[in-house]
């Protein structure tokens, strides 16, 4: 579990910023995943990506958030003009194949005030 | 469409005590079963992993057991501690390379 790293593990934001988390897969691993915890539910899938591939973005909302994994570098997962809404922890996890174990980072709890 | 549902919702046991937490899956086709424990505040860890050939499997107190026929799961936890207390995520995975499928979890708090 402690092979993914995510940064920051904390962010607070105004409503109208931008919040960028950031998750360096465990090593050898090039598949990556995000998902969203609201308070009191369960995980939700957000966006699946291999290197420099969005792979299944399904879960993404439409508008402000996207995501990328380059060649070089951590996946960062980016969210334009902040609402209270946005608020949750979110997870990014990683695994070797797409089918295999996934291990997760200890997340990102984004506030937005 | 792929489903993962789990049940209880939530579970409160006394210390020392047995409990058992299911998993019901449409998954298809199926790849793998995985079960995961959620502290509060932390990233789910892994606690077993099962694929369609295997009916069970141990992680210490944690007993997982797989019926691929009748898609369900268990996960058995033997003589509890205060540390069980999380929220435990059935996880499914299909037979191509993709996201897996999620339960909503069972929150399970146990008590002196």
């Amino acid at each position: 579990n402690a092979g993914v790293m995510q940064n920051p593990r904390h962010l607070v934001r105004r409503r109208g910023q931008e919040a960028r988390l950031r998750c360096s897969p465990m090593k050898g691993h090039s598949h990556v995943y995000w998902y969203r915890q609201l308070p009191e539910e369960g995980l939700k899938f957000m966006v699946y990506l291999q290197k420099e591939n969005i792979i299944d973005e399904s879960g993404m909302p439409k508008e402000r958030f996207s995501a990328e994994f380059p060649k070089e570098g951590p996946s960062i997962l980016r969210i334009q003009q902040v609402v209270r809404g946005d608020s949750a922890a979110y997870f990014c996890a990683s695994s070797q194949a797409g089918v295999d174990t996934i291990y997760f980072g200890e997340g990102s709890w984004l506030t937005v005030v | 469409k792929n489903q993962v549902e789990q049940s209880p919702q939530s579970l409160i046991i006394l210390e020392g005590k047995n409990c058992t937490l299911q998993c019901n899956y449409t998954v298809s086709p199926f790849s793998n079963l995985r079960w995961y424990k959620q502290d509060t505040g932390r990233g789910p860890v892994s606690l077993t992993i099962m694929t369609f050939s295997e009916n069970t499997k141990s992680n210490g107190r944690y007993t997982a057991t797989l019926d691929a026929d009748t898609k369900q799961s268990s996960l058995h936890i033997t003589a509890s501690q205060l540390s069980d207390s999380a929220s435990y995520i059935c996880v499914v995975s299909a037979t191509y390379a993709g996201k897996s499928t999620f339960g909503d979890g069972t929150t399970l708090t146990v008590k002196p």
